[in-house]
């Protein structure tokens, strides 16, 4: 089974700050994909990385992709409260074959 | 623009009720579509993946007879939750693949709520 590790779980911080949330795992992933939930929406896609060591930038959210694309994280510069939600890693390819492994997910709040 | 229609948004019935939600796949042809159940402030959990044209294939420990899922067309597959109780209530979202190796585009979910 593969699992992948997400932290922090909670995140509650002020607005302007920086956060950075981490996905790990013991297995390879072809890719690893970002998504950000809203409460009573589904999950909407922020970002696929597919190469090790990639790096790619969506305004002020950093992701990236290990070497050995096992790992992956997301990092927020100042932080606004309309980040404010669920944000979930999802791993594709290795073992399990057509399905994405799922982080267990990071909720963040931003105060103003 | 939307890649993925789930209808309804929301559903509040009585225990013993069958319910069934749908999941269209706009303006793409999905041969494979995923089932996903998730509670308050937690992650998602596979269900099922849904085969156009074949049997579903379920995840360990979901019932298949509790949670039916049909994929009759390229572009709608149902779950329908049979004499839904209490502690079927959640929030049952699908998604949609759009090629291999491609990332995964989620409906807006259905909230089930049974009384």
């Amino acid at each position: 089974t593969q699992l992948l590790e997400q932290s922090p779980q909670f995140l509650s911080i002020q607005e302007g700050e920086n956060l950075t949330v981490y996905c790990n795992s013991s297995s390879v992933f072809s890719s690893l994909q970002w998504y950000r939930q809203e409460p009573g929406e589904g999950p909407v896609l922020l970002v696929t990385v597919v190469t090790g060591g990639e790096v790619k930038k969506l305004k002020r959210l950093t992701f990236q992709f290990g070497d050995a694309r096992k790992d992956s994280s997301l990092h927020i510069t100042a932080a606004q409260p309309g980040d404010t939600g669920l944000y979930l890693c999802a791993g594709a390819g290795g073992t399990s074959y057509g399905k994405l492994t799922f982080g267990q997910g990071t909720i963040l709040t931003v105060h103003p | 623009g939307a890649v993925v229609s789930q209808h309804p948004s929301r559903v509040i019935c009585k225990s013993g009720t069958s319910v069934k939600i749908e999941c269209r796949s706009l303006d793409f042809q999905a041969t494979t579509m995923f089932w996903y159940r998730q509670f308050p402030k937690q992650s998602l959990m596979l269900m099922a993946t849904s085969n156009e044209g074949s049997k579903a294939t379920y995840e360990q420990g979901v019932e298949k007879d509790k949670f039916l899922i049909n994929h009759a067309s390229l572009t709608l597959s149902t779950l329908t939750v049979t004499s839904a109780h209490p502690e079927d209530s959640s929030f049952y979202i699908c998604s949609v693949q759009t090629g291999e190796n491609q990332p995964q585009h989620f409906g807006d979910g259905t909230r089930l709520s049974i009384l």
